[in-house]
């Protein structure tokens, strides 16, 4: 597609049930990134995928999030046993950027709409 | 932990008014990037500041890059009710893997 792609746009779930985030990158991205972004607040990284692996994880909150990317393209952000904190906008971004590189034109993140999770 | 303090954290201004947004943190960035994020929307970056010093200009907006790169300003000339959003500013670090995202200036202007 021609940006990126998140579904569902809006999620409710109760608490301590899992739900699955997806996102669609724009083809052909090889970076993509989760943030969490909660009312009133600035966008809080979560984790950054370079191709299929994880390098940067440290932003997950806790061991009941985890996201996977397979075949390069469509990642998964997966929360399980939900709480009511865990509700805020989860947003999906992408960039062109290639493994050993740095260009600043091929670092720019674009965003998806995002999710929003309300956790009852 | 980096942070990244901006200020104000809102402000309602009339169309014609002009405003400044801060940007400002201990750390120091290897690039800092500027976004508007519309209700319902994710971010969609305005501009890349990487020199120290550096002014760069986008029609009504100027952003400016602080000598030391631990700080940046947006100044909006003669604001219009189109620019009601909420603006983020972002600090990369490295090689940019992670954005480091400022708390977020939500700017509101009215006829």
């Amino acid at each position: 597609g021609a940006g990126v792609s998140q579904s569902p746009s809006n999620k409710v779930t109760e608490k301590g049930k899992d739900v699955e985030l997806r996102c669609d990158p724009i083809s052909g991205h090889t970076a993509l990134y989760w943030y969490r972004q909660s009312l009133g607040q600035g966008l809080e990284f979560l984790i950054y995928f370079q191709g299929n692996s994880a390098p940067d994880k440290s932003g997950l909150p806790s061991d009941r999030f985890s996201a996977e990317r397979t075949g390069g393209s469509v990642s998964t952000l997966t929360i399980q046993r939900t709480q009511q904190e865990d509700s805020a906008v989860y947003l999906c971004a992408s960039s062109l950027r290639l493994a050993g590189g740095f260009s600043l034109a091929k670092n720019i993140q674009y965003f998806g709409a995002g999710t929003r999770l309300s956790v009852l | 932990t980096q942070l990244l303090e901006q200020s104000p954290q809102f402000l309602s201004i009339q169309e014609g008014e002009n405003l400044t947004v801060y940007c400002n943190s201990s750390s120091v960035f290897s690039s800092l990037q500027w976004y508007r994020q519309e209700p319902g929307e994710g971010p969609v970056l305005l501009v890349t500041v990487v020199t120290g010093g550096e002014v760069k200009k986008l029609k009504r907006l100027t952003f400016q890059f602080g000598d030391a790169r631990k700080d940046s300003s947006l100044h909006i000339t003669a604001a219009q009710t189109g620019d009601t959003g909420l603006y983020l500013c972002a600090g990369a670090s490295g090689t940019a893997s992670k954005l480091t995202f400022g708390t977020g200036t939500r700017l509101q202007v009215t006829l």
